[in-house]
């Protein structure tokens, strides 16, 4: 049983680019999270996907949109970076059905300059 | 904002029982409590959850209060690798659909020491 993988694992980006991350899922896992995590600080929620549809959103502006592949993969992309907006990016998936907990993957650091 | 409280850093001896309180006094009846912690630079890790019965698994034991307002993960006896940040979280899982986010609060920093 593979986890949860992310990639790249560390990027640095210019002020006002975009950007795009990835990740997998845990086998058999049919939703995946994302969270964002500045330094010191416990993971924030910025949405989440089931079923290609996105079911959840935290406060985070529309320049942070995703994607679900129907292989259950998922896509975060982030338009007009911003120096904020450097942090950790985490990915979790989840089985929708089933209460045994998300599956972080180890994430992505992302550093705008 | 977070529904839970916790203290902001703990310390434990090698080998002894480490004793991790969590506050969630607002809890609803159809939320789970769920532990996780997080090693420095990796992503959090799943520890335990429950409802309202004591659960013990091969990592750790959580206590929860009668009124389901607050419990305890203990970690019977403690490494120099279980330093870590430890958060405890509430959330609801539905038979299907969706399920409610966990939010996260800053959890709590546990340094075990020799």
């Amino acid at each position: 049983e593979t986890g949860v993988t992310q990639s790249p694992t560390h990027l640095i980006k210019t002020r006002g680019q975009q950007v795009t991350l990835r990740c997998s899922s845990q086998s058999g896992h049919n939703t995946v999270s994302w969270y964002q995590q500045a330094l010191g600080q416990g993971p924030q929620f910025i949405f989440q996907y089931y079923r290609e549809e996105e079911n959840g959103r935290g406060n985070f502006p529309p320049r942070f949109s995703g994607l679900q592949f129907p292989n259950y993969s998922s896509e975060l992309n982030v338009n007009a970076l911003e120096l904020d907006d450097s942090a950790l990016y985490l990915c979790a998936s989840s089985a929708q059905t089933g209460n045994y907990g998300y599956t972080f993957g180890s994430g992505t650091r992302l550093t705008v300059v | 904002d977070a529904k839970t409280t916790q203290p902001t850093s703990m310390d434990c001896a090698e080998g002894r029982a480490a004793n991790l309180p969590c506050n969630h006094s607002t809890i609803s009846g159809n939320e789970y409590v769920y532990w996780y912690r997080q090693i420095h630079s990796q992503g959090p890790q799943y520890i335990i959850h429950g409802l309202k019965n004591n659960e013990t698994n091969e990592m750790a034991s959580l206590i929860i209060t009668e009124d389901r307002k607050s419990s305890t993960l203990i970690l019977p006896h403690a490494t120099l690798r279980d330093t870590a940040v430890y958060y405890c979280i509430v959330r609801v899982v539905g038979a299907s659909g969706g399920s409610y986010i966990p939010t996260f609060g800053r959890g709590t920093s546990l340094i075990v020491h020799p």
